[in-house]
């Protein structure tokens, strides 16, 4: 079966760095998408990798191993407005997205 | 570019009425849209892909007489909640999909760009 495994629930400090990670199993793979969510609100592209390696963008970053099955978010510089779920998808091979079921981002002052 | 938009963006109704979801897609051909619930505190649930000209193909336990969907033009789906009950009350979310020809940026040529929402309330 296809499946998507981050974690539920991450706290980290204002200022800091967090790191969210995800493995997946899928039915082939055409890129890796991470989306932001806000309570209340629907999900907005964050970033995309579909070759190994890491994608910058401002104070987002995305990593990603194919031979692993493994990405990573990485946010610095943590601001207040950062707290969201944070949701990872995979395109497979029939160009359909497999969700995770979101990290839930916890920012402390 | 690649806006969505949503309407309405929440509605209350009472038990046994329909509600009709539109999504459309602003700037771009959407041929494949796709139509999700997401419950308080709970992941995203895809309910059904929606196929520009044809019928829509549901996910397992989405009772396709209850959700009704119609995708009439590349630019346009809608969503039918048919006798609602108060079960029904959810964040309704659609995405499009837009593809694109590769760039010298890089970035995605095929993903999903989402629409607002719309909070349904079924009293």
């Amino acid at each position: 079966g296809q499946n998507i495994d981050q974690p539920t629930e991450m706290t980290a400090t204002e200022g800091a760095i967090v790191q969210i990670n995800c493995t997946y199993q899928t039915s082939g793979f055409n890129g890796l998408f991470w989306y932001q969510q806000h309570a209340g609100e629907a999900p907005t592209f964050l970033s995309y990798n579909v070759l190994d390696g890491l994608e910058e963008k401002g104070r987002f970053s995305s990593f990603l191993s194919r031979s692993k099955g493994y990405s990573y978010l990485l946010l610095k510089e943590l601001q207040m407005k950062d707290s969201a779920s944070y949701l990872c998808a995979v395109m497979d091979s029939n160009y359909q997205l497999i969700w995770g079921a979101g990290t839930k981002l916890i920012i402390k002052p | 570019g690649a806006v969505v938009s949503q309407h309405p963006s929440w509605v209350i109704c009472k038990s046994g009425t329909s509600v009709k979801i539109e999504c459309r897609s602003l700037d771009f051909q959407a041929t494949t849209m796709f139509w999700y619930r997401q419950f308080p505190k709970q992941s995203l649930m895809l309910m059904a892909t929606s196929n520009e000209g044809s019928k829509a193909t549901y996910e397992q336990g989405v009772e396709k007489d209850k959700f009704l969907i119609n995708h009439a033009s590349l630019t346009l789906s809608t969503l039918t909640v048919t006798s609602a009950h108060p079960e029904d009350s959810s964040f309704y979310i659609c995405s499009a999909r837009a593809i694109r020809p590769p760039t010298t940026s890089g970035g995605p040529t095929d993903t999903q760009y989402f629409g607002p929402g719309t909070r349904l309330t079924v009293l």
